[in-house]
């Protein structure tokens, strides 16, 4: 059985530039997360994606931008790159079903770096 | 205050004895707690959630929970150099899609 898998699993882009990263959450999953993490701190949520629709958003600017796929899969789109946006992407799936808080798994990461 | 908070460690255990991890939050609405272990340059693994007040074992693991005291612990048993890693704990409030992680404690297990 698959668990969450992302890809890439690094990149290095230019300021400026724009990236997608892409998530396959795990089987009988129907919800992804998406979460930033910087060099010691803990995730911070960007958004979450349920029937194809953005069922919210944490605090992050409209360059952060996402869409879920009808086979579950997400992608997550960052344009116009700042070296602020250095840091660990991860994917995190759960089975919701319309409900909420059930646990998230997350995928191993994209590790982003802007130079 | 943050809304979720942590000792940042680093948090020193010889090897054999038990762990005990430490997480206030400051929403009283907060109704469900998860905690996660990460290892360096890894992704968050889940190890525990707890719902409900009290205690919840799993093997090694004891998570406990105590709403009154907004106070969420993590209590490792018989600790293995494995176990060395950053804790995160995470705390959901009804109605909201998104967790909210505290910066983590790092804890080494000393063989």
């Amino acid at each position: 059985d698959a668990g969450v898998t992302q890809s890439p699993t690094h990149l290095i882009k230019t300021r400026g530039q724009q990236v997608t990263l892409r998530c396959s959450p795990k089987s009988g999953h129907d919800t992804v997360s998406w979460y930033q993490q910087a060099l010691g701190q803990g995730p911070q949520f960007i958004f979450q994606y349920y029937e194809e629709e953005e069922r919210q958003r944490g605090n992050f600017p409209d360059r952060f931008s996402g869409h879920q796929f009808p086979n579950y899969s997400s992608e997550l789109n960052v344009n116009a790159l700042l070296l602020g946006d250095s840091a660990l992407y991860l994917c995190a799936s759960s089975y919701t079903g319309g409900r909420h808080n059930s646990p998230l798994h997350f995928g191993n990461g994209t590790r982003l770096t802007v130079t | 205050q943050k809304e979720v908070e942590q000792n940042s460690g680093p948090l020193s255990v010889p090897e054999g004895a038990i762990a005990s991890l430490n997480c206030t939050y400051s929403d009283r609405g907060s109704q469900s707690f998860f905690w996660y272990r990460q290892y360096s340059g890894k992704s968050p693994e889940l190890i525990m959630f707890i719902y409900s007040n009290g205690d919840k074992e799993d093997g090694r693991f004891t998570a406990q929970l105590n709403k009154a005291s907004q106070y969420v612990s993590l209590l490792i048993r018989d600790s293995q150099p494995s176990d060395s890693a950053t804790y995160l704990c995470a705390v959901n409030i009804p109605g909201n899609e998104k967790l909210t992680f505290g910066t983590g404690t790092r804890l080494t297990i000393i063989p």
